[in-house]
């Protein structure tokens, strides 16, 4: 089963900020939380990644809470082609590390 | 750029053939996996592979084998296959590590009749 929990869908409003939320509740210390994103009939892309840290990069946010039970991914000024499904997993420093994608959040912007 | 190629992006099978699905990266990582995606269910992990001729299954391994006889290919393989096989397969690869990004194919589209 995944590790981490989001809601199914989201509405958000050209130009504005999307606010993603993603729980991971049982993250441990050496779990990475990823974040990726699939336009329809594509493979995944790679959005941005942290551990501890809030990260940022030109594509989009990540805010980690303290306890890091949970985290947001923003998109500042979201566009008609940021419109897909939205993953966020968690990854730990395993050799034989088995990632396991949940469901996602399917992200509507609207114009 | 890291390049993850799936040979082939739509195919047709009949029942009870045995499927081939080839992924090749070319980044000399050591990890490599096989998803498969259906409607409502988002990606579920078939098998992985941390290393030459290793694998381990995912959450999903019923009906499928595979096979990684070098480092830049890992093979999927549908022994005899059947139309619940029907689906999207995503191959998948990346270094070792948590702090490692995991790069994906294209897809491969399979329709089984």
């Amino acid at each position: 089963d995944a590790k981490t929990t989001q809601p199914t869908s989201m509405d958000c409003a050209e130009g504005r900020a999307a606010n993603l939320p993603c729980n991971h509740s049982t993250i441990s210390g050496n779990e990475y939380v990823y974040w990726y994103r699939q336009i329809h009939s594509q493979g995944p892309q790679y959005i941005i990644h942290g551990l501890k840290n809030n990260e940022t990069n030109e594509m989009a946010s990540l805010i980690i809470t303290e306890d890091r039970k949970s985290s947001t991914l923003i998109l500042p000024h979201a566009t008609l082609r940021d419109t897909a499904v939205y993953y966020c997993i968690v990854r730990v420093s395993n050799r034989d590390d088995k990632i396991i994608f949940g469901k996602g959040t399917r992200l509507h912007i609207l114009p | 750029d890291v390049k993850v190629t799936q040979s082939s992006r739509y195919l047709v099978k009949r029942t009870g053939e045995k499927v081939f699905l080839e992924c090749v990266q070319d980044m000399d990582h050591e990890n490599m996996f096989w998803y498969r995606q259906d409607p409502g269910l988002g990606l579920r992990l078939i098998y992985f592979s941390y290393d030459v001729k290793m694998k381990e299954k995912g959450d999903i391994p019923e009906g499928y084998s595979v096979s990684r006889e070098k480092k830049e290919r890992f093979s999927l393989i549908l022994e005899s296959a059947s139309t619940n096989q029907t689906s999207m397969y995503l191959c998948a690869s990346s270094y070792t590590g948590a702090g490692n990004t995991i790069y994906f194919g294209e897809g491969s589209w399979l329709t089984v009749v």
